[in-house]
């Protein structure tokens, strides 16, 4: 069965800096994976996605993460915090052979000034 | 505008009164699903449908029953509510979840007394 590991529940980051939030999954297969973002009352929002190719994607709101097949992982990264990006982020994985997804369990990030 | 619309946004409700949470998308959507948030547990599936009259059980199916008699619509069904079903619920749809773009309800907050 996939399945998803965020270790970090909460991150706290000074606005400026670079922020890595960390993502390891299990999958038996050439995994698919995701990143999503829920801000404060709000439901969740794709932040960006890799199927194949390029190992390194970038997504919205200036948002990147790199595949490492090797290690398992799909960290998130941002080279530069910007206070509305406080939220809590959800990584995922899927597949082709799967009809849904599985989240990990979210790390807040926290935005100090 | 492309949305998943939840019905109602918050409910305070007590043990055993059957209640409705309605889903409704309006960007033809094959699938469907339902999700709980509880802190410290991330997002937990709990049931989906891959289309019309095609539902099956996601991760914590027990105490929710679903219908897929439309296209647009999921609603999910709490028969006899417990306190322990009280979450944060979220819908989603998908063109196909394998890709995993899945688009989010704002959420149902549900209080169960």
């Amino acid at each position: 069965a996939q399945s998803v590991t965020q270790p970090d529940i909460h991150i706290t980051v000074s606005e400026g800096a670079s922020l890595e939030l960390r993502c390891n999954y299990s999958y038996g297969a050439t995994p698919y994976l995701f990143w999503y973002v829920q801000s404060p009352g709000q439901g969740l929002q794709l932040l960006l996605k890799y199927f194949s190719g390029d190992t390194l994607v970038q997504g919205i709101k200036g948002f990147e993460a790199e595949f490492k097949r090797s290690q398992s992982s799909f960290n998130l990264r941002k080279p530069s915090v910007h206070w509305s990006d406080a939220a809590e982020y959800f990584c995922a994985v899927g597949g082709s052979g799967y009809s849904t997804l599985t989240f990990g369990k979210g790390t807040m990030l926290l935005v100090s000034p | 505008e492309a949305q998943v619309t939840q019905n109602p946004r918050y409910l305070i409700t007590v043990t055993g009164k059957k209640l409705t949470v309605t889903c409704s998308q309006n960007m033809n959507h094959e699938y469907m699903s339902w999700y709980r948030q509880d802190p410290g547990l991330g997002l937990r599936q709990i049931y989906y449908s891959m289309n019309v009259e095609v539902t099956d059980k996601g991760d914590v199916p027990e105490g929710y029953k679903v219908s897929r008699k439309e296209k647009r619509n999921f609603p999910l069904i709490l028969e006899s509510p417990s306190p322990n079903q009280t979450s944060l619920y979220f819908c989603a749809s998908s063109s196909d979840v394998r890709v995993g773009e899945l688009f989010f309800g704002e959420g149902s907050r549900l209080t169960v007394l």
